[in-house]
C-alpha cells in the first residue's frame, strides 16, 4: 500500500496564478483533510471531507477550494495565489468510526512569490 | 481558542537523558488523544494513541504517554533520548470531545526536540 500520497512535493508560483493540489489514499477511507503548517502555528485544518461528493470547511478555509469527486481523491485548489499561502500543505485521511487516528501524506511544499 | 497546549515549543537534552513534552487539554468529555512525530522534511507519523483503555500508553520507538484526567494532560515521555529522536512532535484530541464532527483532531503548535551529543 502506498498510503497517502501527495502531488506535487514542490511548486513555486507568482501572485495570482492558480494550482491544483492532489491527494490520493489507498486504505479506503471515507475521511479526508488538508491542512497547512506555518513555523509556530502547528497544523491548521483547511477543508475536510466525510465522504465522495460532501467538504466541508475548516478553520482557515479562505482563498481555497476542494473537491472530493472519488473517494480516494482529495483536490485542493488556489484560485489566484497569495504570498500569505506560501506554506507547507498535508494532506490526511482516516476511518469514519474509531478514533479519529490520521494518516498523513508526505506534504507539498508550496512558494508563492 | 486553542484546545491543546504544547508547553515549550524547543525542548533540548542530551544523549541518553529523560524526554518529558507536555501536552495539557480542555475537554468536557473523555478525549481521545494522540502524540505524532515529524521528522524533517517529512510528514507526520502515528507515535501513540489513546482511546480510553488502559491509562498508560506504549508507542513507537520507545517512547509512552500517560492520561491523566486530573491534570488534563497526556504528556510523552522516553527515558533515554537518542539522537534519532530529534523531531518536532504534536500532541492533538478528537474533535469529537469538543462537539464537532468526528475524526477532526485539534493539534498544539509542536515542540521541537533537540538531542545533544
Amino acid at each position: 500500500n502506498a498510503g497517502v500520497t501527495q502531488t506535487p512535493k514542490f511548486r513555486v508560483l507568482k501572485t495570482g496564478q492558480s494550482m491544483t493540489l492532489l491527494c490520493a489514499q489507498d486504505m479506503n477511507h471515507e475521511y479526508m483533510y488538508w491542512y497547512r503548517q506555518d513555523p509556530g502555528m502547528g497544523l491548521r485544518l483547511i477543508h475536510y471531507s466525510v465522504g465522495e461528493g460532501t467538504t466541508a470547511k475548516g478553520e482557515v478555509p479562505d482563498g481555497y477550494n476542494v473537491s472530493r469527486l472519488k473517494k480516494q481523491n482529495f483536490l485542493l485548489g488556489l484560485e489566484s495565489a497569495a504570498p500569505s499561502q506560501t506554506s507547507v500543505y498535508f494532506c490526511a485521511s482516516s476511518y469514519s468510526g474509531g478514533s479519529g487516528e490520521q494518516f498523513f501524506g508526505p506534504g507539498t511544499r508550496l512558494t508563492v512569490l | 481558542a486553542q484546545s491543546v497546549t504544547q508547553l515549550g515549543s524547543h525542548v533540548s537534552v542530551s544523549e541518553g537523558a529523560l524526554v518529558l513534552l507536555r501536552c495539557n487539554y480542555s475537554s468536557s468529555v473523555p478525549p481521545y488523544l494522540f502524540w505524532y512525530v515529524q521528522y524533517p522534511n517529512q510528514g507526520l507519523q502515528l507515535l501513540l494513541k489513546y482511546t480510553s483503555a488502559a491509562t498508560l500508553v506504549k508507542g513507537i520507538n520507545g517512547f509512552e504517554a500517560e492520561f491523566k484526567k486530573s491534570e488534563t494532560s497526556f504528556h510523552l515521555t522516553k527515558p533515554s533520548a537518542h539522537m534519532s529522536d530529534a523531531a518536532e512532535y504534536f500532541c492533538a484530541v478528537n474533535r469529537r470531545a469538543y462537539g464537532g464532527s468526528q475524526g477532526n483532531l485539534i493539534f498544539g503548535k509542536g515542540t521541537k526536540l533537540s538531542v545533544k551529543p
